[in-house]
């Protein structure tokens, strides 16, 4: 069994502060685990994703996140926020590939002119 | 290059009427993805296709049925639609290259479905 916990349906950051999105999963086997991005009435396009190595991943638009095995987190990260980061992020976990993907349920941020 | 594109962008139906929602991808992908989003849940796999004539059920398939017509088009059929199948509904679609973890998904742009 698989799921995702993202800690706050809402965040808000000032415009240049740092971004920090947390997301929790458990799975009984070594997971993928990816990020998402949703901007209003769009599909979903793919930040990140974590597979197997290094534990510290770069995506797109300046994001990050870092795969902790101990923690079972995988938190998205971006050193300065800016007004085009206002979306919706979901985070993601499966035993492999896309067809068991499990998404949690999402947060929305704000970023604060 | 389109992409992943879906018809329609937003459709009502009445309880009991029945439509196809329509997806096509462009990038020869073999693998095809129905999804389903709902407040605060997230997205959840209604049904997939790994390849060309093959379909399997995902994590909410009761009331829908799916039809992988060719390599392009993978449709989602509601054959009795009820209100609570009003939802936000998503295709995507990957290919597996040579490794599974440079393998990415593509997402349409989505069909908002409101059944009365």
């Amino acid at each position: 069994a698989q799921s995702v916990t993202q800690l706050g349906s809402h965040v808000s950051v000032s415009e240049g502060a740092l971004v920090l999105l947390r997301c929790n999963y458990s799975s009984s086997v070594p997971p993928y685990l990816f990020w998402y991005v949703q901007y209003p009435n769009q599909g979903l396009q793919l930040l990140l994703k974590y597979t197997t190595g290094a534990t510290l991943v770069k995506g797109i638009n300046g994001f990050e996140a870092e795969f902790k095995k101990s923690e079972t987190s995988f938190h998205l990260t971006k050193p300065s926020a800016h007004m085009s980061d206002a979306a919706e992020y979901f985070c993601a976990v499966s035993p492999r590939g896309y067809q068991k993907v499990t998404f949690g349920t999402g947060t929305k941020l704000q970023v604060i002119p | 290059n389109a992409g992943v594109t879906q018809t329609p962008k937003f459709q009502v139906l009445k309880t009991g009427q029945s439509m196809t929602l329509q997806c096509a991808q462009d990038m020869n992908h073999n693998s095809m993805y129905w999804y389903r989003q709902d407040p605060g849940m997230g997205l959840r796999l209604i049904y997939y296709s790994a390849s060309e004539g093959t379909t399997d059920k995902g994590e909410v398939p009761n009331g829908y049925n799916v039809s992988r017509l060719n390599k392009r088009e993978f449709s989602l059929r509601l054959e009795s639609a009820a209100p609570s199948q009003t939802s936000v509904y998503f295709c995507a679609s990957s290919e597996p290259v040579t490794s599974v973890p440079e393998e990415t998904q593509y997402f349409g742009p989505g069909t908002r479905l409101l059944v009365l």
